[in-house]
């Protein structure tokens, strides 16, 4: 258990919707990541949130939009879904700067089908 | 971050040591090397890392070279559990760093 909770953890919904996954970090980490994961692209970064406020942004479509909260916990928002989003969309999170390199830490992900 | 070369798969057998090869040639003074691991649609799980020394630990060993360019991991007594894709990745440790996903080693433990 990497300390990483995303829900939900299957999801099935129509083109056209709008979904939100959400992830709760480990514990006093402040940096959340998000990953998609299709059958033909591999783990892909979309966008990393610190503290709030938007770090680093991937591949990420203009569809989609996350958020960090104060809490620390985020949302990754899908809007006017396609089938080609279905996939598996992994949240991790990472402790501040260590020494030693910060570690990221991945959730075992959200299985989002659009049928 | 620099990048990495991985062969795209390879086999062990059973309880015998699996040495995972990662090619990262133009890796920086301040780049870390890790190495995480995915089980069949799982979350990727975090092995091991290092910047320049050999490093150990409950999972496996890290043995990066002395000029950086290039690193093995090493399952001491891989069991049919560690069957999964091997990731190894080249990163700057800092806040704004993430990780940078290729396509990783497929490592197929046989009994």
């Amino acid at each position: 258990d990497s300390g990483v909770t995303q829900t939900p953890k299957h999801l099935i919904t129509a083109t056209g919707q709008r979904v939100t996954l959400r992830c709760s970090p480990r514990s006093g980490d402040l940096s959340v990541y998000w990953y998609q994961q299709s059958l033909d692209q591999g783990l892909q970064f979309l966008i990393q949130y610190y503290n709030g406020e938007e770090r680093a942004k991937g591949n990420i479509l203009e569809r989609f939009s996350a958020q960090q909260f104060p809490d620390l916990h985020s949302e990754l928002n899908l809007s006017s879904l396609e089938l080609g989003d279905s996939a598996l969309y992994f949240c991790a999170s990472s402790v501040l700067l260590v020494p030693s390199g910060n570690t990221i830490y991945f959730g075992e992900g959200s299985w989002l089908t659009v049928v | 971050d620099a990048k990495t070369t991985q062969p795209p798969s390879m086999d062990c057998a059973e309880g015998r040591a699996a040495n995972l090869p990662c090619n990262h040639s133009t890796i920086s003074g301040n780049e870390y090397v890790y190495w995480y691991r995915q089980i069949h649609s799982q979350g990727p799980q975090y092995i091991i890392h290092g910047l320049k020394n050999n490093e150990t630990n409950e999972m496996a060993s890290l043995i990066i070279t002395e000029d950086r360019k290039s690193s093995t991991l090493i399952l001491p007594h891989a069991t049919l559990r560690d069957t999964a894709v091997y990731y190894c990745i080249v990163r700057v440790a800092g806040a704004n760093s993430k990780l940078t996903f290729g396509k990783g080693i497929t490592l197929s433990v046989r009994p």
